[in-house]
């Protein structure tokens, strides 16, 4: 079982105010992704990254922007946080292999309010 | 774009009994598909992993079906227990990700 930590798990602050979301996973897993979840409804991905150097947008439009400098870490930033921002983010990773042919593993999420 | 439908949406069954989730897809082009559970506020957890390849799996009380031609997938679940409530998501896999329904909220009476 692949062990992904997420920081912080909880997090309320200002409008206009930066952000950075923490991802680490342990594994060794090439594949990581951002997905947003609002209260009731699916995630939507919003970043995922095929290994080092590698970003990609995802379907859901979102203000945020990754990184990928080391495997094991993939953070998320918002340069300035908005109510509309206010929701739960989960990070998730896969092993090696074809993409979406693995199984994916999930962190506990950070759930964001922006006041 | 993958569309990804679970019936029903919310469940209540009496402890001890069988239950069904269903779970449908629009594109059968699909490598895999998961089963998750979430706990309110919480992560997924991933409960099965079915292949493209293969028509069922199964873990302890649950067991998985694919049949990715017709684009569908059941979740059985036996002898439900009050731990078992939580929300279950499919999530079919191709391409470059995972897609997700809106999942069905069970919940077991004690």
């Amino acid at each position: 079982e692949a062990d992904i930590y997420q920081t912080p798990r909880y997090l309320v602050i200002g409008t206009g105010k930066k952000i950075t979301l923490e991802c680490s996973q342990t594994m060794g897993h090439d594949k990581m992704y951002w997905y947003q979840q609002d209260p009731g409804m699916e995630l939507h991905l919003i970043h995922y990254s095929y290994g080092v150097n590698s970003t990609e947008k995802g379907d859901l439009s979102s203000e945020s922007t990754v990184s990928r400098i080391r495997t094991e870490h993939f953070p998320l930033t918002l340069e300035s946080a908005r109510p509309s921002h206010t929701s739960q983010y989960l990070c998730a990773s896969t092993p090696p292999g074809l993409a979406g042919g693995n199984e994916q593993f999930f962190g506990p999420g950070t759930r964001l309010t922006v006041l | 774009k993958q569309e990804v439908t679970q019936i029903p949406a919310a469940l209540s069954v009496p402890e001890g009994e069988n239950l069904v989730l269903n779970c449908s897809f629009t594109d059968s082009a699909i490598y895999n598909l998961q089963w998750f559970r979430q706990d309110p506020g919480k992560g997924l957890t991933s409960l099965l992993l079915i292949q493209s390849s293969q028509r069922e799996q199964t873990s302890g009380r649950l067991n998985a079906s694919l049949d990715k031609s017709s684009g569908r997938s059941t979740l059985y679940i036996a002898a439900s227990q009050p731990g078992d409530s939580a929300t279950y998501l499919c999530a079919p896999g191709g391409g470059n990700q995972f897609y997700f329904g809106t999942g069905t909220s069970l919940t077991v009476i004690p």
